[in-house]
């Protein structure tokens, strides 16, 4: 079994639905956002990121939608489908910081109900 | 094939062994990178490298090394085991141009030590 997220918030969706998943990161000086997926036995797989000059940004069956005045990231995932069951977690980075050095979030589990 | 891949995918050693986990890339980045992922915490980073002559200490670096023996090729030693090194550990992977990109991930080698 995966050990990686025994205690992770669970967010349950029914098939088709959308999916919402929040993040709330931490730094104010946090420019650059990234959403990452994991399934069970993976590594994160980039989904979508987002610099700090723009509130929303879409991808394919998702959105990343930015408020930097509360310091929350969400992903929306529309139509939601069994594969995307997974755990999602985001990662922020500064610009002082170094463009390699991230912090990242410890994610929420996404449920897929058939 | 992946792109990032890592060796072994599992490893069950004991206490004060040496333990060395491999990541090879076929994606021609000059980073590289180590995390480590433990339940209920965001990827901590280990160690990195931008380049073949350049190795640098992360968050966690104590009780670690790690060798760049190419630019495709990172390894991470862990010297002498102990239990509480028990954990996912992901290499990853990131260009340099355009700076802050997305990091490239493996899909981990689980490691145990008793």
């Amino acid at each position: 079994g995966e050990s990686v997220g025994l205690h992770l918030p669970t967010l349950s969706v029914q098939e088709g639905d959308n999916s919402i998943i929040n993040c709330a990161y931490s730094n104010s000086a946090s420019d650059y956002f990234i959403w990452y997926k994991q399934e069970s036995g993976k590594g994160p797989q980039f989904i979508i990121d987002i610099r700090s000059n723009m509130d929303k940004r879409q991808g394919q069956r998702v959105t990343v939608l930015l408020n930097k005045t509360v310091k929350h990231l969400s992903l929306q995932i529309a139509a939601t489908q069994p594969g995307d069951s997974a755990v999602y977690f985001c990662a922020e980075n500064t610009p002082t910081s170094g463009t390699y050095k991230y912090i990242f979030g410890t994610g929420t589990r996404l449920k897929v109900l058939a | 094939d992946a792109d990032v891949t890592q060796t072994p995918r599992n490893r069950i050693t004991k206490t004060g062994k040496r333990i060395m986990l491999e990541c090879s890339q076929t994606k021609g980045h000059d980073r590289m990178y180590w995390y480590r992922q433990d339940p209920g915490l965001g990827l901590q980073l280990i160690y990195y490298s931008f380049d073949v002559k350049d190795i640098n200490k992360g968050e966690i670096s104590d009780g670690y090394s790690v060798s760049r023996q190419a630019q495709a090729k990172f390894s991470l030693s862990l010297e002498s085991a102990i239990p509480n090194q028990t954990a996912l550990y992901f290499c990853a992977t990131s260009s340099v141009v355009p700076s802050r990109q997305p990091q490239h991930f493996g899909d981990g080698t689980r490691l145990s030590i008793l």
